[in-house]
């Protein structure tokens, strides 16, 4: 099994909302990562999570808080986002190792904040 | 520090032709090299990856493409595309090793054209 699932594929939130976008992987994976992307322009990273410690973020703000409660699982909860937080939101991930591993992306989440 | 820049954000070939896609590299240390095609609305998709073992690198889709040091490139070939390689493909590089902090260029959008 190759796959990483995100749910829900489409949200739409006002900005007072709370809302959590999951991920999950079965590879057997140490690594998991958050990425947004807007229209038109690459993957940007937000978060890596390495044996369920957070070992990256890429100082995105706060309304945003990632949570990783086992090795398969991946979170991201989301508080008074605003409009300009509308985008793709992608779960990927991949071994953890001397070599470099490819990482495996999800179908993603379009979030649309109102 | 890592980059890629990749050359040409729109490219359009004929189906049938020769699809060639630009993609240079900077780095202080070895690279690894990977080309991700993104369908619209989808998550990111492995095409292949260089991680040294050899030069020329054959991926899914009859895609290929060679590292050359000298010229720090690796840029991606496909003898003769077809309509569904219509997408956006996205160069990407990283140093290896612990979890990856993946660097990806803006993207080339190809276009193929019956």
């Amino acid at each position: 099994d190759t796959e990483v699932t995100q749910t829900p594929k489409h949200l739409v939130m006002g900005m007072t909302n709370k809302k959590s976008l999951k991920c999950e992987q079965h590879m057997g994976h140490r690594a998991m990562y958050w990425y947004k992307q807007k229209a038109k322009k690459p993957p940007e990273l937000m978060f890596v999570y390495s044996y369920e410690k957070l070992s990256i973020n890429e100082s995105v703000p706060s309304r945003f808080s990632p949570e990783c409660p086992n090795s398969s699982l991946l979170n991201l909860h989301l508080h008074a986002l605003q409009p300009e937080d509308s985008a793709l939101y992608l779960c990927a991930s991949s071994q953890v190792g001397t070599e470099s591993y490819e990482q495996y992306f999800g179908p993603g989440t379009r979030l649309t904040v109102t | 520090a890592q980059s890629v820049t990749q050359l040409g954000s729109h490219v359009s070939v004929s189906e049938g032709a020769l699809v060639l896609l630009r993609c240079n590299y900077s780095s202080s240390v070895p690279p690894y090299l990977f080309w991700y095609v993104q369908y619209p609305n989808q998550g990111l998709q492995l095409l292949l990856k260089y991680t040294s073992a050899a030069t020329l690198v054959k991926g899914i889709n009859g895609f290929e493409a060679e590292f050359k040091k000298s010229e720090t490139s690796f840029h991606l070939t496909k003898p003769s595309a077809h309509m569904s390689d219509a997408a956006e493909y996205f160069c990407a590089v990283t140093k290896g090793g612990g979890y990856q902090k993946v660097t990806f260029g803006t993207g080339t959008k190809l276009q193929v054209i019956p």
